[in-house]
Order: structure tokens, then sequence, then C-alpha cells
């Protein structure tokens, strides 16, 4: 079955650096790929996804990319905020219709002001 | 912001008292599933229906139960909690109606659980 590794699981950063957060997969069937932003007491809540079709998503500050021959995707933060500290859910769905998700075991990132 | 609706948000119960936990959307997803996280782990699927079809995970105790009495609600029903069974639950939604969207999944607030 799928399995999913994410690294770091912690990560600290200036405020104002880049932050990257690497996740691995081990179903090439994989085709959609979310990223879970959650803040301590608080839902997961979506920050970005991308489709296996797609190289390269950005959003304001947020970009993921996915290279599908290695099985790998990434989350790019740049200038960080304080308020992006929070634990960050990487996870894999195996093919469309399975509707399950694999997650990663999550990246807490502290923004150091 | 998605409406999922989870109650209570708080829950404490007694050791082997039943309890039950709820979980509304108003999203008309057709997708439900019930997750429990433990201390910034991954959320873990205990279950998920599509429509009123149930699907359980292999490694989901007996202890825990599910209803889907309609499109807009679920239930988990923890029979005999134990220490073990304090956690947040988290229900989530998802469609796949629409192809843009399909395979998202829409966390609820949770309800964190304790067990005395």
């Amino acid at each position: 079955g799928e399995n999913v590794e994410q690294h770091p699981s912690t990560l600290s950063v200036q405020e104002g650096d880049s932050a990257v957060i690497k996740c691995t997969y081990s179903d090439s069937a994989s085709n959609y790929f979310p990223w879970y932003k959650q803040e301590l007491g608080k839902r997961p809540q979506l920050i970005i996804d991308i489709r296996s079709n797609v190289g390269e998503k950005k959003d304001q500050r947020i970009a993921v990319t996915l290279n599908k021959t290695a099985k790998h995707f990434s989350l790019h933060i740049t200038e960080t905020q304080p308020e992006d500290s929070a634990v960050y859910f990487c996870a894999a769905s195996p093919q469309t219709g399975t509707y399950k998700y694999i997650f990663g075991t999550g990246t807490r990132l502290k923004v150091l002001a | 912001d998605a409406m999922v609706i989870q109650n209570p948000r708080y829950q404490v119960t007694q050791f082997g008292k039943p309890v039950t936990l709820s979980c509304s959307q108003t999203l008309n997803h057709n997708v439900m599933y019930w997750y429990q996280q433990k201390s910034s782990q991954a959320p873990k699927l205990l279950f998920h229906y599509y429509d009123k079809d149930f699907n359980n995970e292999a490694d989901t105790p007996d202890n825990f139960q599910s209803r889907r009495p309609n499109t807009s609600f679920c239930f988990l029903d923890i029979r005999s909690p134990g220490l073990g069974d304090a956690a947040m639950y988290l229900c989530a939604t998802s469609s796949d109606q629409d192809y843009s969207s399909t395979d998202t999944q829409y966390f609820g607030p949770g309800t964190r659980l304790t067990v005395l």
C-alpha cells in the first residue's frame, strides 16, 4: 500500500527566510497531493494542493512542486512570518475513487521573530 | 469557509461510559470521514462513508461505530471508552461531484474527548 514519508519533523527558520518541507510517496498511482496546516488545537486547513498532471503550483508565498519520476513533492514557504508557525501535513491520495489520504507524519515549523 | 460542524467541541466521559460525537455539513458532500488525532500526530482514519456505503479501516477497533442517517449528518459512537481513546476526533467531508475539488477533504473543528 501507499506510504508517505515527511521530512524534517521540526524546522526552525528566522522570520523572512524560506522554509521547505519534503514528502516522498511509494505508490506511483497516487495522483493528488494536498498540504494541510494545523495550528495548535485547531482543524487541519488545506493550504495548497497539486494533481499529478501538474509540476508546480503557487499561491502567493506558498508553492508546491511535484516530481512524479522521483515520487516526491515539496512545500515551499517564502518570506516566512510568525503566523506561519504550525504543524504541516502532506498527504497522498492513492488513486481517484479511493477517497482516502495517506498522511505524512507532520512537520512542526517555528518561525522565529 | 467550509461548513463542517462538530458537536460538542469538548466532551468529557468516564471510563467505559458510551459517548456519541456528531458531525454535520452544509456542503452536500457525499463522502464523510472520521479521524482520530493524538498530540500533533497525523490524523488516523477510522472509517468513511461513500454515500451510505460504510468503509471501515482494518485496524479500527470494534469499540468504534458510526452511523450516517442522511447526507448531512454522521455520528461516531464509542461504546466503551478507554483511557487510550482520549484524543481529538475530526470529521471531514469530500465530494466527487466536482472534478476541480475531487479528493479535497474539508475538516471540521474537531471534538476533544477526555476520558476520566
